[in-house]
């Protein structure tokens, strides 16, 4: 059973929006924050956005205003609505567990999704 | 934010040789670093949080150090399956990140 399963990638146009999802299994998600992470073709990984077990959020700057992260803990699923969408948006997206010990919250990533292409193009 | 800078860009070496790849952050991050490694096409993988903790299920092989602005990940004795990416991360102010990444390659 893969812990973390992305969906919802695609190819759009400048201006378009994306919903991304992510579905978690094996672990109790609703206890655990979640992040999105991403990578662009050849280049490195860059996070994105975090939503907490108590549904607080963050965000990166370049996305603030536009990408919306939530959760659905009586389907245990994550979501990354994309809205205005940019071609530097484009990257593979994972979703990735944030760490924990004990009821400590680290703030790294412990289990990964294998990620969803989005493709924004002209 | 915090700007992490990883050198060498690209490390070559052979296995069996040793692997220091280096992390230096535009400001103090105390411990609060880690480390991943990201095989192609693959999800990175949790190596070491906290500067110096093995995650769970890593080979004693890899092991952190460091503290406040310069780090260090330590591949002992390389493995086949070592020579791939390398990225660390930063959790001690937001928004988080990652550094640009360190390859090690086959000499």
């Amino acid at each position: 059973q893969v812990p973390l399963v992305e969906s919802g990638g695609g190819v759009v146009q400048p201006g378009e929006s994306l919903t991304l999802s992510c579905a978690a299994s094996g672990f109790l998600f609703r206890t655990y924050g979640m992040h999105w992470v991403r990578q662009a073709p050849g280049k490195g990984l860059e996070w994105v956005t975090y939503i907490g077990y108590d549904g607080s959020d963050k965000y990166r700057d370049s996305v603030k205003g536009r990408f919306i992260i939530s959760r659905d803990d009586s389907t245990d699923t994550l979501y990354l609505e994309m809205n205005s969408l940019r071609i530097e948006d484009t990257a593979v997206y994972f979703c990735a567990r944030n760490m924990e010990i004990g009821r400590m919250d680290y703030h790294y990533m412990d289990v990964w999704g294998k990620g969803t292409t989005v493709t924004v193009s002209s | 934010e915090i700007v992490l800078t990883q050198s060498p860009a690209t490390l070559s070496l052979s296995p069996g040789d040793r692997a220091t790849l280096s992390c230096r952050a535009s400001q103090s991050v105390t411990t609060y670093l880690a480390w991943y490694q990201q095989r192609p096409g693959q999800a990175p993988r949790l190596l070491i949080y906290d500067a110096s903790n093995r995650a769970t299920g890593i080979p004693a092989r890899f092991s952190g150090s460091g503290s406040g602005t310069d780090f260090t990940l330590t591949i002992s004795s390389l493995e086949p399956e070592d020579f791939t990416v390398y990225f660390c991360q930063q959790r001690a102010n937001w928004p988080r990140t990652f550094g640009q990444g360190t390859k090690v390659e086959v000499k």
